[in-house]
């Protein structure tokens, strides 16, 4: 079963302060957990990565891993605004990403200057 | 500069009338895929390919064709294009070893009147 929730937002909120994403997913096959950036008009990038359940920090970027709540959160510490953009979460199964990664629908974020 | 590249960026054209999108990358990654993304649908699996002449439906392969003759190269291919079929594309290619990451090229805009 290939579902991931995703909050489509928008989700607004002034510069500086922390903010929350979330996905939520069902397949418990899903073993590698993907953060995506996209700016208007352009091809998602990647963020981080994280291989089954823990935390990874990068810079002002937490990606947090709950496999037993099927829940994963990227936080972004200190935002600006050009942080502003659509981000994807996205996962695939211990076999691989042959059919592709699953990928929640975005949640748009704004960070009011 | 690894990257994936996709050509043209942006396409017009009428119902009915064949066309390809190409896409290429260059860091010999064997997995490859097209996605189209709408608003509200957010990104959809067309086709994957896992390596030189392997390919294999995603989610909303009907309409579509692709080809991988070469591994570095993934043509999408719309035969007889619909007005259904006007959205943005992506190409995205991926290592067969983990974590999977997919990279993506900059998307192509088509529109069929």
């Amino acid at each position: 079963q290939k579902e991931v929730e995703q909050d489509p937002g928008p989700l607004s909120v002034p510069e500086g302060a922390i903010v929350s994403l979330n996905c939520t997913y069902s397949n418990s096959a899903f073993q590698y957990f993907m953060w995506y950036r996209q700016y208007s008009r352009k091809g998602p990038e990647l963020l981080m990565y994280t291989y089954s359940s823990g935390n990874k920090e990068d810079g002002r970027f937490t990606a947090q891993v709950d496999k037993s709540s099927k829940y994963i959160s990227l936080f972004i510490r200190d935002s600006q605004p050009s942080d502003s953009a659509t981000y994807l979460c996205a996962m695939s199964g211990q076999g691989g990403g042959a059919d592709g990664l699953t990928f929640g629908k975005g949640t748009h974020l704004i960070i009011q200057p | 500069e690894a990257q994936v590249t996709q050509n043209p960026r942006y396409l017009i054209t009428v119902t009915g009338k064949k066309l390809t999108v190409t896409c290429s990358q260059n860091m010999n990654h064997e997995y490859m895929s097209w996605y189209r993304q709408d608003p509200g649908l957010g990104l959809r699996q067309i086709y994957y390919s896992m390596n030189v002449e392997v390919t294999d439906k995603g989610d909303v392969p009907e309409g579509y064709k692709v080809s991988r003759k070469e591994k570095r190269n993934f043509p999408l291919i719309l035969e007889s294009p619909s007005p259904n079929q006007t959205s943005l594309y992506f190409c995205a290619s991926s290592s067969s070893r983990g974590p999977y990451e997919q990279y993506f090229g900059p998307g192509t805009r088509l529109t069929v009147t």
